[in-house]
């Protein structure tokens, strides 16, 4: 597609339950990156994907979060067990392999959990 | 510990003007810096990525400047326009070229 595609475009979750959101990236970009933005704050790292390899997980806040790209291509990020510390933008952003590039990023996701 | 700093306060500045938004950092020694710009609503944009041996880059009506001895990047907006305003990020790349991103300074150019 033209650009980064990510679904839902909101999502509100009550406490407990499980979320998946989804991240289209721009058809052939290997490198995919997820992120998290609170309100008033700059985006921070939660994981990195190369291709179909999750070469950076370090940012992920507890292990109630997972992300997979099993093709390569479309990722999912996880939540189990929402907690209402989860409130956040999710965003999704791939790029090209080599590091001198800039990222495309999605309108993100905004989840809510109440 | 490492940190990224830009101004939390935003800067408000008359249409015509030059704005400029600075991004300070510490224990990094980043291969390259990034500015984004950021509407409310939407993700990040990139605007312009500079190397570390690199003093300075422009496109259009930005300039960006680096300077790793003072651990400082500027950016500059010429000519501001009421469509220029947003909240802009700076970000390092480090390790596997992963973006660190500042929390970002909102702009607001006035009529």
């Amino acid at each position: 597609g033209a650009g980064v595609s990510q679904s839902p475009r909101y999502k509100v979750a009550k406490r407990g339950q499980d979320v998946a959101l989804r991240c289209d990236p721009i058809s052939g970009h290997v490198s995919l990156f997820w992120y998290q933005q609170a309100l008033g704050q700059g985006p921070e790292f939660l994981t990195y994907f190369q291709n179909e390899a999750q070469l950076d997980k370090s940012g992920l806040p507890s292990d109630r979060f997972f992300a997979e790209r099993p093709e390569g291509s479309v990722s999912t990020l996880k939540i189990q067990r929402t907690q209402q510390e989860d409130s956040a933008v999710y965003l999704c952003a791939s790029s090209l392999a080599s590091r001198e590039v800039g990222y495309t990023f999605g309108s993100g996701t905004r989840l809510t959990v109440v | 510990s490492q940190k990224i700093e830009q101004n939390s306060e935003a800067l408000n500045i008359q249409e015509g003007k030059t704005a400029t938004l600075t991004c300070n950092y510490t224990n990094y020694s980043p291969a390259y810096l990034q500015w984004y710009r950021q509407d409310p609503g939407r993700g990040p944009v990139f605007l312009l990525l500079i190397r570390e041996n690199e003093k300075e880059k422009r496109k259009e009506r930005l300039k960006v400047t680096f300077d790793t001895t003072l651990k400082q990047s500027l950016f500059h907006i010429t000519a501001s326009q009421p469509a220029d305003s947003a909240t802009y990020l700076c970000a390092l790349v480090a390790g596997y070229s992963t973006l660190t991103f500042g929390k970002g300074t909102m702009l607001l150019v006035s009529p």
